[in-house]
Order: structure tokens, then C-alpha cells, then sequence
């Protein structure tokens, strides 16, 4: 079965600091793989994509993802910070030539002080 | 471009009763997918629509449905209402051709329904 792991609740970061949010996926075959973003009270905003190519995607907002297909892992990665990047992120994988529903983890709250 | 529109935003229902939830799609966008958001089961896929027919479905009781019009506006129902049903609401839309399964969705900012 499908399935996706975000391994942190949480992560705490200062500003101007790198941050990392993790994700680990289990599907069959090469999969989809998506971040989104979700600021209280709003729906998800779609910040990236990995299809297939290179391994470091680039997004929205300056966010970027590592692909590594040996650890099924889709790390979400920022160099530098920003109070305004608190939110919560969640990782999503849809398999490849499914019907295919997203399947979304549990989400990681970021939190980014001054 | 109009994005994702929902409505209601806000609603209070008390148990027993039923709601309609509406959803359009952003302009040319042909999928239409719903979700349901709580704090303790995150989000949860409810069904998929493309083209008028519901293509996937989550697990969900039958209480849950859902429709697409020819318009791509979809609406979904939940009958006999249950507080567990007290949840966010979203529904997003792709555009839902040829290669579906690698194109990001693009979400509404929900319906929060409360049931009392």
C-alpha cells in the first residue's frame, strides 16, 4: 500500500537559519511526489513537484526538494529561513499511472523565530 | 485566474442533518477531488470526479457522495450527520488530462463544517 511519513511533528527554526522538513514515501513504482503548504485557516498551496530528471527541485518561495530514490525520501529544504515561512507543510504521492488519489502525510508544523 | 472557490467557508450543522458543500473548479480544470481535514486523521482523500463520473473513492461510509455537473462544478452531501463528521472540508481541482497522476492539484480554502 501506499504511504507516506513525515517522521517530525515539528520543527523549530530561527530566521535566516537552513531548515529541513523530512518526508519518506512506500510506493510500488516510480512515484509522484508533491509538497504543499497550508497557512491557518487556509486550503494547501502547491510549493513543488518531483516527476523525474534531476533530484533537486526548485518551487515557489524559494523552497527546494531532494529526491533520493535508495531512501524513498523527499526532503523539503530552505538556505535561509523566513518568520513568514511558518505554516504547516505536508508531503503527498500519487503513484505513477494510477487512478490515483493523492496520499498525503501527516503534515510537520514549521515554526520559524526571530 | 479565479482560483478554487468553495462555499460555504463557514457552517454549523447538528446531528441528523445533512449538507450540501459546493465547490468550482479553477476555469478549464476537469478534475474535481475532496478531502476531508481533521486534527487527528490529517487529510483524507473522500472521491474524485472528472468528466461528470467519479473516477476514485476513498473509505468512506456511503453517507458521504458527491456530483459533478457538466460545468465541472462539483458539490458533495453528507447525510445523517455524525459529530466525527466536524471537520475542514477541501476540495481541489486539476486539469485532469491525459497524464493526471503527475499534475499538482490546486485547492479551495474550504469548507470548516461544525456539528453540534
Amino acid at each position: 500500500a501506499q504511504s507516506v511519513a513525515q517522521p517530525e511533528d515539528q520543527v523549530n527554526v530561527a530566521e535566516g537559519n537552513p531548515l529541513t522538513v523530512k518526508c519518506t514515501y512506500s510506493v510500488s513504482g516510480n512515484p509522484y511526489l508533491f509538497w504543499y503548504v497550508q497557512y491557518p485557516n487556509r486550503g494547501l498551496q502547491f510549493l513543488l513537484k518531483y516527476i523525474t530528471g534531476d533530484n533537486l527541485v526548485k518551487g515557489s518561495y524559494g523552497f527546494e526538494a531532494e529526491f533520493n530514490k535508495s531512501q524513498t525520501s523527499f526532503h523539503l529544504k530552505k538556505p535561509s529561513a523566513l518568520v513568514s515561512d511558518s505554516a504547516l507543510y505536508f508531503c503527498a504521492v500519487r503513484g505513477r499511472g494510477s487512478q490515483g488519489n493523492l496520499i498525503f502525510g501527516k503534515g510537520t508544523k514549521l515554526s520559524v523565530k526571530p | 485566474k479565479a482560483g478554487v472557490t468553495q462555499t460555504p467557508r463557514y457552517l454549523i450543522k447538528t446531528r441528523g442533518q445533512q449538507v450540501t458543500l459546493s465547490c468550482s473548479p479553477i476555469s478549464g480544470h476537469r478534475s474535481v477531488s475532496w478531502y476531508q481535514q481533521t486534527p487527528g486523521q490529517g487529510l483524507q482523500f473522500l472521491f474524485e470526479y472528472f468528466s461528470e463520473t467519479q473516477r476514485n473513492k476513498g473509505n468512506f461510509p456511503g453517507r458521504f457522495s458527491g456530483r459533478q455537473f457538466s460545468n465541472s462544478r462539483s458539490e458533495m452531501n453528507v447525510s445523517t450527520l455524525e459529530l466525527g463528521d466536524s471537520a475542514l472540508y477541501l476540495c481541489a481541482s486539476s486539469l485532469g488530462i491525459r497524464d493526471r497522476a503527475n499534475q499538482p492539484q490546486h485547492f479551495g480554502d474550504g469548507t470548516r463544517l461544525s456539528i453540534l
